[in-house]
C-alpha cells in the first residue's frame, strides 16, 4: 500500500524559507506513471495546488507562487521536497504531498499524505 | 487561469436524501474533472475522476456527470459517513491545476 508522509518544521519565521519533504513508501517515486505534487490548505479554507515534479526532475508550478517555489526530487531516497521562500503569514497552511497520475487521462491525485501544519510567525 | 466555482458553499441535508453539488469552470475543460471528499483533520480522498469515473473502493451512491463547463456530483442516498466537504478539481492542463472553493454537506 502506497504511503506518503510529510515532514519538516511546523513553525517558520516571516521572510524565511519553508522547507518540507515528502517520503514515499510502498512504491517507487521513479515510476513513469506519476507526478508528485504539493497542495496546501490555509486553516478553514480551500485547497491550492502549489506544483508538481516528475522523477526526471521536470517541474510545474502554479503561477502565483512560481517566483518563490522550488520542488526537487531525490530518487535514491524516494523523496521529493518543497521550498517556499520569503514566507508571510499568508503562507500558513496545512501542506499536503500527493501522487498525481500522468498520461492522457492524468492530472488528479489518488494518494495523499496526512498533511502537516506550517505556521508562519515570529 | 481556469477558475472553478462550486455551489452551494454549504448544504444542509438528512440521511437518505439525494444530494447534488455543482461545479462550474470559466472555460471548457472537457471531462478533465475530479471530485474529492474531505473530512475534518483528514486529507482529501478521491471519489470521481474524468468527470464520471468512480474511483476503486468508492461506494456506488456517488456519481459524477457533466462536460465542458458544468459538472455535478450526486450522492444518491446520503449516509452518516458522507457528511464532509467536497471539492472539485480541474486538470485540463497539468500546468495549472485548480480546485473549487468546496461544498460543506452538513446535517439538517
Amino acid at each position: 500500500q502506497l504511503q506518503l508522509q510529510e515532514s519538516g518544521p511546523g513553525l517558520v519565521k516571516p521572510s524565511e524559507t519553508l522547507s518540507l519533504t515528502c517520503t514515499v513508501s510502498g512504491g517507487s517515486i521513479s515510476s513513469n506513471s506519476y507526478y508528485w505534487g504539493w497542495i496546501r490548505q490555509p486553516p478553514g479554507k480551500g485547497l491550492e495546488w502549489i506544483g508538481n515534479i516528475y522523477y526526471s526532475g521536470s517541474t510545474y508550478y502554479t503561477p502565483s507562487l512560481k517566483s518563490r517555489v522550488t520542488i526537487s526530487v531525490d530518487t535514491s531516497k524516494n523523496q521529493f521536497s518543497l521550498k517556499l521562500t520569503s514566507v508571510t503569514a499568508a503562507d500558513t497552511a496545512i501542506y499536503y504531498c500527493a501522487r498525481e497520475l500522468t498520461g492522457d487521462d492524468g492530472g488528479y491525485f489518488n494518494y495523499w499524505g496526512p498533511g502537516t501544519l506550517v505556521t508562519v510567525s515570529s | 487561469d481556469i477558475q472553478m466555482t462550486q455551489s452551494p458553499s454549504t448544504l444542509s441535508a438528512s440521511v437518505g436524501d439525494r444530494v447534488t453539488i455543482t461545479c462550474r469552470a470559466n472555460q471548457s475543460i472537457s471531462s478533465w474533472l475530479a471530485w474529492y471528499q474531505q473530512k475534518p483533520g483528514e486529507a482529501p480522498k478521491l471519489l470521481i475522476y474524468k468527470a464520471s469515473s468512480l474511483e476503486s473502493g468508492v461506494p456506488s451512491r456517488f456519481s459524477g456527470s457533466g462536460s465542458g463547463t458544468e459538472f455535478t456530483l450526486t450522492i444518491s442516498c446520503l449516509q452518516p459517513d458522507d457528511f464532509a466537504t467536497y471539492y472539485c478539481q480541474q486538470y485540463n492542463t497539468f500546468q495549472g491545476l485548480t480546485f473549487g472553493g468546496g461544498t460543506k454537506v452538513e446535517i439538517k
